[in-house]
């Protein structure tokens, strides 16, 4: 039992790039949501899932897009990658809305 | 606005010592309210919850949190602190407002504690 998973663990890209960050979770969790944590700013939502098929925005989704084609795996696409997206993404999964298992995260910086 | 507050960015206590990290919240109706713990370069754990009963919550690694419904707070404290607790304290607040964001998590910005032999 991994938990939630996360890959790359870090990544450097170019302005202008895109990339995709992988999660996956082997709990069986309807819920999934993908944040991203600035320093001194806490974790802002940027999409979540609450099954198979199903996604919504969150409260930063600008430049960004998911799907959830399984229940294991939401992957987060950056298209366009820009130096505002540097930041630390972490991906989580829950059974309810409240209590979440989070990845180890994944450290993106664009220059 | 459903908002979560965290008034200290770093507390400093001496290992033994009582700790207090605090958290007041601003929600329409119930709050379902969280502490969750974050290590460096690790993702979040959670820690403890409150979602009805008695005021007083235990979690995780001794720690316990007191809701205090009058004050809007949700405080988290531990009797003795350890070197080991020294991380990023997030305390979080269900969104109740109706629609899509529903039942989602709100953060607050994190409190590091530090603790010292």
């Amino acid at each position: 039992n991994a938990g939630v998973t996360q890959t790359p663990k870090f990544r450097i890209l170019k302005i202008g790039q895109s990339m995709t960050l992988q999660c996956a979770q082997d709990m069986n969790h309807n819920y999934m949501y993908w944040y991203r944590q600035d320093p001194g700013m806490g974790l802002k939502l940027i999409y979540y899932s609450v099954g198979a098929g199903i996604t919504d925005k969150g409260e930063v989704p600008n430049g960004y897009n998911v799907s959830r084609s399984t229940t294991e795996d939401f992957p987060l696409r950056l298209e366009l990658a820009a130096p505002s997206q540097t930041s630390v993404y972490f991906c989580a999964s829950s059974v309810t809305k409240d209590t979440q298992y989070f990845g180890p995260g994944t450290r993106l910086t664009v220059l | 606005a459903q908002s979560v507050a965290q008034p200290e960015d770093q507390v400093n206590v001496a290992e033994g010592n009582p700790l207090t990290v605090k958290c007041t919240y601003s929600v329409s109706g119930n709050p379902y309210l969280f502490w969750y713990v974050q290590y460096p370069n690790r993702g979040l754990q959670f820690l403890l919850k409150y979602i009805t009963g008695d005021n007083l919550v235990k979690g995780s690694y001794g720690f316990e949190a007191e809701f205090n419904k009058s004050q809007t707070s949700f405080h988290l404290k531990k009797p003795s602190a350890l070197v080991s607790d020294s991380a990023l304290y997030f305390c979080a607040v269900r969104d109740t407002n109706y629609g899509g964001s529903q039942g989602n998590l709100i953060f607050g910005k994190g409190t590091k504690l530090s603790v010292k032999p």
